[in-house]
């Protein structure tokens, strides 16, 4: 089955990127999603690409795909403290299920 | 802003009392899903279900159970809790029909401890 997987801890300054990085087993993923969970919070979703593309952006966020290499990454232009957080990986075929990964813990250093 | 509500937020409670961590969510979707967060890891998938009356079990194996009687409702039932059921519960739904790319709108999470 799908298998989903990330680095658990990156810390930047302010002000610099955040490169978040993730790489994902099955091909036949069709969405992929960064989601951002909050201290005390629920998931919500960042932002997704579908996998007949390789690039989105959306203000600070670049999300790129190589379909090749099964990898996905999220860049988080001007991070900023209120970025702190965890953000999630995850992947769908199309179906009902969406398989999510451990999660990468976002630490932002005034 | 997704409206879907967990409550209670945080439980504390005794081994061997049965407990319901309730959601509702307040758009019309199909499918709701639970799952289960340990801290720093990653979720796993315990229950979910098309609509009403449909109720299946997810990738990792749990004790608990789940009803789908109204569209808008999803609880989930320990019969018995045990200290190897703390952790964090969450909710989640999403648009079968109307969603064009599956997003899944999350609750805020129950946090659970059993003593």
């Amino acid at each position: 089955g799908e298998d989903v997987e990330q680095s658990l801890f990156l810390s930047v300054r302010e002000g610099d990127s955040s490169v978040i990085n993730c790489t994902y087993t099955d091909s036949s993923s069709t969405y992929l999603y960064w989601y951002k969970q909050e201290p005390g919070a629920g998931l919500q979703l960042l932002t997704y690409i579908f996998s007949n593309m390789d690039m989105k952006q959306d203000q600070r966020l670049t999300v790129l795909l190589n379909k090749k290499d099964k990898h996905l990454s999220l860049r988080i232009a001007d991070t900023q403290t209120g970025d702190s957080a965890i953000y999630f990986c995850a992947a769908n075929t199309g179906g009902f299920k969406t398989i999510f990964g451990a999660g990468t813990r976002l630490f932002v250093k005034a | 802003e997704a409206d879907i509500y967990q409550t209670p937020r945080y439980l504390v409670i005794g081994t061997g009392k049965k407990i319901t961590l309730e959601c509702s969510q307040t758009m019309g979707h199909d499918k709701m899903y639970w799952y289960q967060q340990d801290p720093g890891m990653e979720l796993h998938l315990i229950h979910y279900s098309y609509g009403v009356n449909s109720t299946e079990k997810g990738d990792l194996s749990s004790e608990s159970t789940v009803s789908r009687i109204r569209t808008e409702h999803f609880p989930l039932t320990l019969e018995s809790a045990r200290p190897s059921h703390t952790s964090q519960y969450l909710c989640a739904s999403s648009d079968l029909q109307g969603s064009t790319y599956n997003e899944q709108f999350f609750g805020p999470g129950t946090r659970l401890t059993v003593l």
